[in-house]
């Protein structure tokens, strides 16, 4: 089945230390993101990819970092410069292929809880 | 700038009645509209989408959406509430690489 995995559905780490969060889709779709969660903010964009080895910062890309080397990875670094990491984090990807609705699939989340 | 506005951050109804969920947009949007749903710790799922080819649209579920250009607004309705209904629903846009998603309305179903 297509989809989008995240690994791993919680993660625990200390403040100061930097940690990554994996995202793979096997959907053959160009275009990938990162979103993050807290409670009754909505989602909002940190990241996003059109095409392999290019991207762009979303809203609240501060304290992030990410890479683009394969079209279907895009791994999500939180940095020690990220003031609250804790939340909730969302990968999704859309197809970008002509003129379309470019609907989002998510994958299941990742769980970041910094101490 | 395109926005999305789902009015009332929680909705909450009971077993078997009418669930109405709201969203507006505004006039700049693309003619693409999208409803997901959330179920606790868990990824965003796609409920329904407006392409143009159709004002009323139906989903999963039993959930149906009628985009109202007049009013520009894309609600969401199910005829009989169900507990398995309870999650978090997000109204977006489409059409372009950067999507514009709504705050969010939490469905809450009393037994």
């Amino acid at each position: 089945d297509g989809g989008i995995t995240q690994s791993p559905k919680y993660l625990f780490r200390k403040e100061g230390q930097n940690v990554t969060l994996s995202c793979e889709q096997n959907l053959n779709h160009d275009a990938m993101y990162w979103y993050r969660q807290d409670p009754g903010q909505g989602l909002r964009l940190i990241y996003y990819s059109q095409i392999v080895n290019d991207f762009q910062k979303g809203d609240i890309a501060e304290g992030y970092s990410v890479s683009r080397e394969k079209k279907e990875s895009f791994p999500l670094t939180v940095t020690s410069a990220q003031k609250n990491p804790t939340a909730f984090y969302l990968c999704a990807s859309s197809s970008s292929s002509g003129v379309g609705s470019y609907e989002q699939y998510f994958g299941p989340g990742t769980r970041l809880t910094v101490t | 700038a395109q926005s999305v506005t789902q009015l009332g951050s929680h909705v909450s109804v009971s077993e078997g009645a009418l669930v109405l969920l709201r969203c507006n947009y505004s006039s700049s949007v693309p003619p693409y509209l999208f409803w997901y749903v959330q179920y606790p710790n868990q990824g965003l799922q796609l409920l329904l989408k407006y392409t143009s080819a159709a004002t009323l649209v139906k989903g999963i579920n039993g959930f149906e959406a009628e985009f109202k250009k007049s009013e520009t607004s894309f609600h969401l309705t199910k005829p009989s509430a169900h507990m398995s209904d309870a999650a978090e629903y997000f109204c977006a846009t489409g059409g372009s690489y950067i999507p514009t998603f709504g705050r969010g309305t939490s469905l809450i179903v009393h037994p």
